[in-house]
């Protein structure tokens, strides 16, 4: 079946640090792959969407791209800031979401 | 707004006793799911239902977990006799249709259950 496999966290960076946060997956078929953001106290939020392979989806100084050779869609920012400390959660859709088990990302100052 | 609303927001009951969560998808849009986040569990899918086919509830944890979606729009999650395992938040998102290809699902605020 379809899953989703996330870099464990928490990871903990200092402001303008450069940000990974690892995501493979297995799935049947070609899903479009996302990227969701949970600040502290809110709800799931798009952050970026990718629908097939090679495309890059970016927002907000992040990006992933969808990597069909090594199923994969990595996380990365340049340059992080203390506002993107959050959970991060890449999915993959096959229908419904399927999640990974969530990054949590602390920014220093 | 237009966002997805979800009521309660917080929700706390007795071991045993019924709860009902209430989702209000965007306007037009047709799909629409329930998801769980707890601890130990991280998300898990629960139910999604899309214009009038037949819901998936292949997430369902077990048969105290119904939900409803009348006249397309409005849905509600009912967790009968709840137990402490059953504390969690509550998520409902919704999204234009179930196409693979590329449509978001965009989320409420959820309810946060706690079952004492």
């Amino acid at each position: 079946g379809n899953s989703v496999t996330q870099m464990e966290g928490p990871v903990t960076l200092s402001e303008e640090a450069f940000l990974t946060i690892n995501c493979t997956y297995t799935a049947t078929g070609y899903p479009s792959l996302f990227w969701y953001v949970q600040y502290p106290g809110e709800g799931l939020q798009l952050l970026l969407k990718a629908t097939k392979a090679d495309d890059k989806g970016s927002n907000k100084g992040f990006e992933a791209t969808y990597r069909k050779e090594t199923t994969s869609f990595h996380l990365e920012k340049g340059s992080v800031q203390v506002s993107d400390s959050a959970v991060y959660f890449c999915a993959l859709n096959g229908g419904k979401l399927i999640f990974g088990q969530g990054t949590e990302l602390s920014v220093k100052p | 707004g237009a966002g997805v609303s979800q009521s309660p927001s917080n929700k706390v009951t007795e071991k045993g006793k019924d709860v009902e969560l209430r989702c209000d998808p965007i306007s037009g849009h047709t799909a629409l799911y329930w998801y769980r986040q707890s601890l130990g569990q991280g998300l898990e899918f629960l139910i999604y239902f899309q214009g009038n086919s037949a819901p998936d509830k292949s997430g369902l944890p077990s048969d105290r977990f119904s939900a409803e979606r009348t006249g397309g729009s409005v849905s509600t999650l009912t967790i009968q006799r709840t137990q402490q395992e059953d504390s969690a938040v509550y998520l409902c998102a919704s999204s234009l249709s179930t196409d693979f290809s590329n449509q978001p699902q965009h989320f409420g605020d959820g309810t946060r259950l706690s079952i004492l």
